[in-house]
């Protein structure tokens, strides 16, 4: 299994840019998490998806982000309009039942 | 709320040398608690998972404890190893089922020196 794969690595921007990061779970997995990470606040969990369905979007910090699961096999995390602050390191996971979360390589975004 | 603290923020060792790394939190009402490593400019990757009944978990020269009454596990790694190097964090399941949130600690930023 290839592991969940998350696009692009890397994502520079202009602020008031729209983002859009993507995310392929293991195949299997019912569950599907988006993380941010940054040095002030470390990690924290945005959003999580249990069969295609948003269950907790309680961690999207404003209106400006926003995330999708069309099917099992696809995850978008949007943020439009882009701002300096929102960079960081956004990681998507998947997991079996809400056990073992199985994390991607990560996208650093960088919003000027 | 729960909040999970790791301590130190970062250690470095010798090689060969026996670590503990810390992690505390503060609502002893969890599900499980789950260490991961990071390298770097990598994503988690999990390391041991223990249940809220269980005390102790091992994997090879790695020992996770828990102690959920006094809110405290650690990660216990025997014979340090170069490529022991890396950021090991904590997270609580908040809650009585797995379905609550992973809480995240900042971590512990280890480095094992040859």
């Amino acid at each position: 299994d290839a592991g969940v794969i998350q696009s692009p690595r890397h994502e520079v921007t202009e602020m008031g840019q729209e983002v859009t990061l993507r995310c392929k779970p293991i195949s299997g997995h019912d569950y599907l998490f988006w993380y941010r990470q940054t040095m002030m606040r470390g990690l924290e969990l945005l959003i999580y998806f249990n069969n295609n369905v948003p269950i907790d979007d309680s961690g999207m910090p404003e209106d400006r982000f926003s995330a999708k699961m069309p099917n099992a096999s696809f995850s978008t995390l949007k943020i439009q309009p882009s701002e300096p602050r929102d960079s960081a390191v956004y990681f998507c996971a998947s997991s079996r039942s809400q056990e073992t979360q199985y994390f991607g390589p990560g996208t650093r975004l960088l919003v000027l | 709320k729960q909040e999970v603290t790791q301590i130190p923020a970062a250690l470095s060792v010798p090689e060969g040398e026996n670590l503990v790394l810390n992690c505390s939190f503060t609502d002893s009402a969890i599900y499980n608690l789950q260490w991961f490593r990071q390298d770097p400019g990598k994503g988690l990757t999990s390391l041991l998972l223990i249940q809220s009944s269980q005390r102790e978990q091992t994997s090879g020269r790695l020992n996770a404890s828990l102690d959920k009454s006094s809110g405290r596990s650690t990660l216990y790694i025997a014979a340090s190893q170069p490529g022991d190097s890396a950021t090991y964090l904590c997270a609580v399941r908040r809650g009585s089922s797995n379905t609550g949130k992973l809480i995240f600690g900042q971590g512990t930023t280890l480095q094992v020196k040859p």
